[in-house]
């Protein structure tokens, strides 16, 4: 069964530091998707970023990117230079190919960026 | 702005009750994914559509049923309504089937109070 892995309920970073969420997935399968989501108190979910099973370069957004260790299975999401607004939950969230567009997502991490 | 349009926003009924979420999908997209957000369960996919036919389908209860028509909006029916219910559903579109590394965008949901 896959299953996804967010050990951090809860972080706190300074604003403008480096902030590193951590996400550890389980699955049997080769080929796979990994993906981070972005919820603010208002509610919506918001894609971040994405990361393939095959891709052999680390995926990067602006300020996101994603740390992929596929030994450990682990897709670490990076947020530099935190902002007031980064605040909020996220989520991380995999997907398998031969499961049509399903996708398993994690607990969540809550993150809080103090001024 | 996602471009995942979902009605009504919240919704308050009581026990026994039916009620019917409509999701309209952003143009062009060809698939509809169903999500359940609760504290106790997290966020948990129910099922997915592309274009009118279902294509995955997760832990959706027997009472939950769904459809995606013609102009490629869908709507999730909810019967025989039970405390436990109540959650936030989110609705989701991608261009294609799902299997590829195409993001789902979301809706801002539907949150859903059964009293």
């Amino acid at each position: 069964a896959q299953k996804i892995t967010q050990t951090q309920p809860g972080m706190f970073v300074q604003e403008k530091e480096a902030v590193t969420l951590d996400c550890t997935y389980d699955t049997s399968d080769q080929s796979y998707g990994l993906f981070w989501y972005k919820q603010p108190s208002s509610g919506e979910m918001i894609f971040l970023i994405y990361q393939g099973s095959y891709d052999e370069q680390n995926a990067t957004e602006g300020r996101y990117s994603l740390n992929f260790q596929k030994a450990r299975k682990s897709a670490n999401l990076v947020i530099s230079a935190s902002q007031l607004g980064d605040s909020a939950m996220y989520f991380c969230a995999m997907r398998a190919y031969n499961q049509g567009g399903k996708l398993i997502f994690g607990q969540g991490t809550e993150l809080s960026v103090k001024p | 702005d996602s471009g995942v349009t979902q009605t009504p926003k919240h919704l308050i009924t009581a026990t026994g009750q039916r009620v019917t979420l409509r999701c309209s999908p952003r143009s062009g997209d060809l698939s509809v994914y169903w999500y359940q957000q609760s504290l106790d369960q997290g966020l948990q996919f129910l099922i997915q559509y592309y274009n009118g036919e279902e294509r995955a389908k997760g832990n959706i209860l027997e009472r939950f049923s769904a459809q995606q028509f013609p102009d490629l909006h869908s709507e999730l029916n909810l019967s025989s309504l039970e405390l436990g219910d109540s959650a936030l559903y989110f609705c989701a579109s991608s261009f294609g089937t799902g299997e590829s590394n195409q993001p789902q965008h979301f809706g801002d949901g539907t949150r859903l109070s059964i009293l």
